[in-house]
C-alpha cells in the first residue's frame, strides 16, 4: 500500500527566509505531484515531476525528485507573503492508478 | 470551458439520507476520482475511473457508490449518510496517467455537514 509523508506539516517562518518541504512515500513511483490550496479553495497545481532528478522552477519555488530515495522536496527561496498557503504531495501508484496526497504542510509566511 | 463542475457547493443532511454529489469535466479527460479532504488528514481518495464503465476502490470507499455511464459525468453516492461522512468532496479529472502526465485538475469542491 502506498503511503506519502509530508514533513513539516506546519511551518511558520519569516518573510525572506528559505526553506525545504519533504515528501517521503513508500512505494516504487517515478510521478510525483505538487498541488497549492489557499483556505477555503480549491487546489490548483504547482508541479509535475516525471522521471528520477526531475527538476521544476515557477519563481520562489523549486520542486526536485529523487526515485531512488523515493523522495520530493519544494525548497522556497527568499519567502514572501504571498506564498502563506497548504501544500500537498500527491505521488502516482503506478500499479493501480491510484493518486495519493500526502496530509499537507501548512505554511504561514510572517511579513 | 468550464473545467470540472461540482453540485452542490454546499448541502446539510441528517443521518440516514441519501444524496448524490454531481461531477462534471468538459476536457474530455478518462480519468476521473473523487476525495475527501478532513482536518489533517490530507486528501483521502475515495474512488477512482479510469473511463467510462470502469470504477475503482480508492483508500476510503465505504459508505460510497460510484458509477462512470459516460466520459463526462462521475456522481458519488452517500446511500446512508453518517455524521463521519461530514466533509469538503473534491471530484478530479486528468486525462490518465497512460496517455500524459496525470495531472490532476480539480473542483471547487463541495461541503457536506451530516447531523
Amino acid at each position: 500500500e502506498l503511503k506519502v509523508e509530508q514533513n513539516p506539516l506546519f511551518l511558520s517562518m519569516q518573510e525572506g527566509k528559505n526553506y525545504t518541504i519533504y515528501c517521503n512515500y513508500s512505494t516504487t513511483s517515478d510521478r510525483l505531484y505538487w498541488y497549492r490550496q489557499d483556505p477555503g479553495k480549491s487546489l490548483e497545481s504547482l508541479f509535475v515531476l516525471l522521471s528520477n532528478g526531475a527538476v521544476k522552477q515557477e519563481g520562489r519555488l523549486m520542486a526536485s525528485l529523487d526515485t531512488k530515495a523515493r523522495l520530493s522536496t519544494l525548497h522556497i527561496t527568499a519567502a514572501v507573503h504571498d506564498l502563506s498557503a497548504t501544500y500537498f504531495c500527491a505521488v502516482d501508484h503506478l500499479r493501480d492508478d491510484k493518486i495519493i496526497f500526502g496530509k499537507g504542510t501548512r505554511l504561514h509566511i510572517l511579513p | 470551458n468550464a473545467g470540472v463542475t461540482q453540485t452542490p457547493k454546499f448541502q446539510v443532511l441528517k443521518t440516514g439520507q441519501s444524496m448524490t454529489l454531481q461531477c462534471a469535466q468538459d476536457m474530455n479527460h478518462e480519468y476521473m476520482s473523487w476525495y475527501r479532504q478532513d482536518p489533517g488528514m490530507g486528501l483521502r481518495l475515495i474512488h477512482y475511473s479510469v473511463g467510462a464503465g470502469i470504477t475503482d476502490q480508492g483508500e476510503v470507499p465505504n459508505g460510497y457508490n460510484v458509477s462512470r455511464s459516460t466520459t463526462e459525468d462521475f456522481p458519488l453516492r452517500l446511500l446512508s449518510a453518517a455524521p463521519s461522512q461530514t466533509s469538503v468532496y473534491f471530484c478530479a479529472s486528468s486525462f490518465g496517467q497512460a496517455v500524459d502526465t496525470g495531472e490532476l485538475f480539480f473542483g471547487e469542491g463541495s461541503r457536506l455537514t451530516v447531523l
